[in-house]
């Protein structure tokens, strides 16, 4: 049971805007900046978005991320196959005092 | 250019203690938190913990009395020791470069190659 509340699943056509939701708490989303991670298939990794709603980068603008009280969502327009992949939302937890991970959501491009 | 490279035992047997370790080729190894996570097959991302390259550092309060993570800044290295092994530590660990700044913020921004660790008797 992870800290962060994630859907296992979302599902889009190409070209579609599809979101992945992330709730959390006070002591980590409440207080503390979102990270977003894009796992390919049997790669590590790569980080999406940055303190909330920032881009690295090389990442396209089709990517955006939001936070609102304990809950952090990514959005992403103009769906392509390529985007088929894990997303994974992070945030520092002041409780725990450790990075806390989403158990992660599937995107797929039907 | 920023390489992560670990090596370590990738077949363990239950009880059994695992090691890995990680050399860091970067210009830069202070000013960053030097991180370990695992992913158990086919399922999400944990983070375990960190250190800084002065020995400061946190690990997740479920395995702190099972893990030690250590700096050598001297040759950019970092480890991972996690002992009574159990089927449950059987995942692929990555050992990967933390940015830190405001609000406690964590950016994983490079990883190492990733490496199977399996606990089996």
């Amino acid at each position: 049971q992870s800290v962060l509340t994630q859907p296992p699943s979302v599902s889009g056509t190409p070209g579609q805007r599809v979101t992945i939701s992330c709730s959390g708490s006070s002591s980590n989303i409440g207080s503390n900046f979102v990270y977003w991670y894009q796992q390919l298939p049997g790669t590590a990794p790569k980080v999406l978005i940055y303190s909330n709603n920032q881009r690295p980068s090389g990442v396209p603008d089709r990517f955006s991320g939001s936070k609102s009280g304990t809950s952090a969502s990514l959005a992403i327009s103009g769906l392509r196959s390529e985007d088929e992949a894990d997303y994974y939302c992070a945030v520092w937890d002041d409780s725990l005092t450790g990075v806390v991970f989403g158990g992660g959501t599937k995107l797929t491009a039907l | 250019q920023v390489q992560l490279k670990q090596w370590g035992a990738g077949l363990l047997r239950p009880s059994e203690t695992l090691s890995l370790t990680c050399a860091v080729y970067a210009e830069s190894f202070k000013g960053f938190y030097w991180t370990w996570i695992r992913q158990p097959p086919g399922k999400g991302l944990e983070w375990i913990g960190e250190i800084n390259h002065s020995g400061s550092g946190n690990s997740i309060p479920s395995l702190k009395s099972r893990v030690t993570i250590s700096v050598d800044k001297s040759r950019k290295q970092f480890s991972l020791t996690l002992t009574s092994l159990t089927a449950a530590d059987t995942a692929v660990y990555y050992c990967v470069r933390a940015r830190y700044g405001d609000r406690n913020s964590r950016a994983f921004d490079y990883w190492g190659q990733g490496g199977l660790v399996t606990v089996s008797s």
